[in-house]
């Protein structure tokens, strides 16, 4: 069965930095591109940022909101993805999901999502 | 970048009658390979997204066959042939083909009247 359980979301105060991590299971996780999607409570989705897999040189690409303060990065050794999340503002307050993506250019897997809050 | 625009916001439905969805980009969304990537999302209350359709009108393993996909380059539609009680929630359309940005729509909330 697939799983992604995202980990480390809490709060932080503004300017603060904080990282999520994703572990998954029941895939070759090595040969998966994965993506964060956030979701502000009550509102829709948007899409963060994207990691390629080893064979595709572990490329980034980010949503212009983040980019520059958000980094993700994977252990295939660990089957684990993280975003490391860096001078955060208010508007970063969000359930952060864990996603991977198909060959469809799609999000098949989710995982149940983690809070982060940004608040003093 | 690509805007994806779904109308309507709000979808009132009576059980066992039918829903629409639609769902406009802002720009084609026939890749380069010939193929389309637009996918359907459903999030029911208090859960993750789980995605329904994939490449306009593929329905992922255990959909139930009452939700169909349908459209080409800019237009798709989302229907629901007969709404049962656990369709209520939020429907997102969302565009690959223009990757590394994804981008979804704003979300239709179905309800039951």
């Amino acid at each position: 069965e697939v799983q992604l359980v995202e980990s480390g979301g809490g709060l932080v105060k503004p300017g603060g930095s904080l990282r999520l991590s994703c572990a998954a299971s029941g895939f070759t996780f090595s040969n998966a591109w994965m993506s964060w999607v956030r979701q502000v409570p009550g509102k829709g989705l948007e899409w963060v940022g994207r990691i390629k897999s080893k064979f595709g040189g572990e490329t980034t690409d980010y949503a212009a909101p983040v980019k520059g303060r958000f980094t993700i990065s994977r252990d295939d050794s660990k089957s684990t993805l993280d975003l490391q999340m860096n001078s955060l503002k208010t508007e970063d307050t969000a359930v952060y999901y864990c996603t991977g993506v198909d060959t469809f250019y799609s999000f098949e897997m989710w995982g149940q999502g983690t809070m982060v809050t940004v608040s003093s | 970048d690509v805007v994806m625009t779904q109308s309507p916001l709000s979808l009132p439905v009576t059980l066992g009658q039918p829903a629409s969805i639609s769902c406009r980009s802002s720009q084609s969304l026939v890749y380069s390979d010939g193929n389309t990537y637009l996918s359907w999302f459903q999030q029911r209350p208090g859960q993750s997204p789980r995605r329904l359709i994939y490449k306009v009108s593929n329905r992922d393993s255990g959909v139930p066959d009452r939700f169909s996909g349908t459209g080409s380059g800019t237009d798709f539609t989302l229907k629901i042939s007969r709404v049962e009680a656990e369709d209520v929630g939020v429907y997102y359309c969302m565009q690959g083909t223009h990757w590394p940005l994804y981008t979804f729509g704003q979300g239709t909330k179905l309800e039951i009247k």
